[in-house]
């Protein structure tokens, strides 16, 4: 089975502070992704890596930048924390190249920025 | 941009009961895909339907693709407690980009 694993479950973090999600996947998918999700909205892409070093921004980029420097490890970095970033943080991998290929996501971080 | 729209926001039934979600994109798309949240959860794949105007079954669950390839729906079959969660669609667009409806809230009392 592949396995996401997201290194936080919950965080606190307070107004401008630096803030690093992880990502990890063990199953060498090329493609990586970040989406947050609130309610009523769905999930909405931020960013995303489709191999090591490469990236491209989402639907909601701002105030967020991202770091692929291995295959397995995704990180989302949110420069200076505002409270509308407090949300759920998803992160999703899968194979290649395909647009068919199912996304497998992690257990989530639940970020509150106060 | 492509928009993915999905309705109802909220479903409550009463077990047994059939339930509905119905899936819009604003774009032919070349594949969709479904997913389920349980509540706390992170969602999880469901199924993936390719072909205009397909249909597949995965035990009371009934999935189908329009055959313009723009609309899709999940029907459920008389609803178990188990069928709890929230139920999204999901359609790619540009190269890796994967668009999500906004989801379907499916309560169920016992």
């Amino acid at each position: 089975d592949v396995k996401v694993t997201q290194s936080s479950r919950y965080l606190v973090k307070r107004t401008g502070e630096k803030v690093f999600l992880e990502c990890v996947q063990d199953m060498d998918h090329e493609n990586m992704f970040w989406y947050r999700q609130d309610p009523g909205l769905g999930l909405r892409l931020i960013y995303f890596s489709y191999d090591v070093k490469m990236k491209e921004k989402g639907d909601i980029p701002e105030g967020y930048s991202v770091s692929r420097e291995k295959k397995e490890r995704f990180s989302l970095i949110l420069e200076s924390a505002s409270t509308n970033q407090t949300s759920m943080y998803l992160c999703a991998s899968r194979f290649g190249t395909g647009r068919n290929s199912p996304l497998h996501f992690g257990n989530g971080t639940r970020l509150t920025v106060t | 941009g492509q928009q993915v729209m999905q309705i109802p926001q909220y479903q409550h039934v009463q077990e047994g009961e059939d339930f509905t979600t119905y899936c819009n994109s604003s774009t032919t798309l070349s594949n969709i895909q479904w997913y389920k949240q349980r509540p706390g959860g992170h969602p999880v794949f469901l199924i993936q339907l390719v072909k205009s105007g397909e249909v597949k079954k995965q035990k009371r669950l009934t999935f189908q693709f329009g055959e313009a390839k723009k609309n899709s729906s999940l029907h459920i079959t008389a609803t178990q407690t188990t069928d709890v969660g929230t139920y999204f669609c999901a359609g790619p667009y540009s190269s890796y980009k994967l668009i999500f409806g906004s989801g379907t809230r499916l309560l169920v009392r016992p």
